[in-house]
């Protein structure tokens, strides 16, 4: 069946500028997670939503970012006012319950700001 | 809490020769451990879990890893490198229900 999907899987933008990342999760998987991977800082944690609650969102890097969830599918990570310290690929991963059921990872996008 | 140390960011193996990529664990509680692989420009890919049953377990692509408590180790082991198997591989813990740690991954390159 069908992966993880994001959108787009590319994005240049410019500093200030505001962006919106889409994730599309698995048909049926309940838990989805957005996941930030860096030179810098590795992979990190950002946020986790159990159906369109966000019980985690203890990974945000600051006010600028926020996420959403509709439906208990898609989900959009928005960056507002980008950063230059933004730029990143942004993975996202669904699973079919919370737990420790397994993370399934879309391909990511990657967003370089200017 | 909980974190992975995984000990060597490359390792290089000649084809036919035996890959191990280490990984340490801390957790506060008994873990669940993952190994991830990640293909150029790709996202990550699982290879294997470990969730409490068998201590050693065998994944995808000929991978296998052994949970070892006393050492606190999850090392990953392949008896033979293919040149496909070049990529990173990233261990990962949960012990919370749902925020995997990773490590900072290993790039393994695999030489003719």
């Amino acid at each position: 069946g069908a992966g993880v999907s994001q959108s787009p899987s590319n994005k240049v933008t410019e500093k200030g500028k505001d962006v919106e990342l889409r994730c599309d999760p698995i048909s049926g998987h309940t838990a989805l997670y957005w996941y930030r991977q860096s030179l810098g800082q590795g992979l990190e944690f950002l946020i986790y939503f159990q159906g369109n609650s966000a019980p985690d969102k203890s990974g945000l890097p600051s006010d600028r970012f926020s996420a959403e969830r509709t439906g208990g599918s898609v989900s959009t990570l928005t960056i507002q006012r980008t950063q230059q310290e933004d730029s990143a690929v942004y993975l996202c991963a669904s699973s079919l319950f919370q737990g420790k059921d397994t993370q399934y990872f879309g391909p990511g996008t990657r967003l370089t700001v200017l | 809490a909980q974190s992975v140390t995984q000990l060597g960011s490359h390792v290089s193996v000649s084809e036919g020769a035996l890959v191990l990529l280490r990984c340490n664990y801390s957790s506060s509680v008994p873990p669940y451990l993952f190994w991830y692989v990640q293909y150029p420009n790709q996202g990550l890919q699982l290879l294997l879990k470990y969730t409490s049953a068998a201590t050693l377990v065998k994944g995808i692509n000929g991978f296998e890893a052994e949970f070892k408590k006393s050492e606190t180790s999850f090392h990953l082991t392949k008896p033979s490198a293919h040149m496909s198997d070049a990529a990173e591989y990233f261990c990962a813990v949960t012990s919370n229900d749902y925020k995997l740690s990773f490590g900072a991954g290993t790039t393994v390159t695999v030489r003719a």
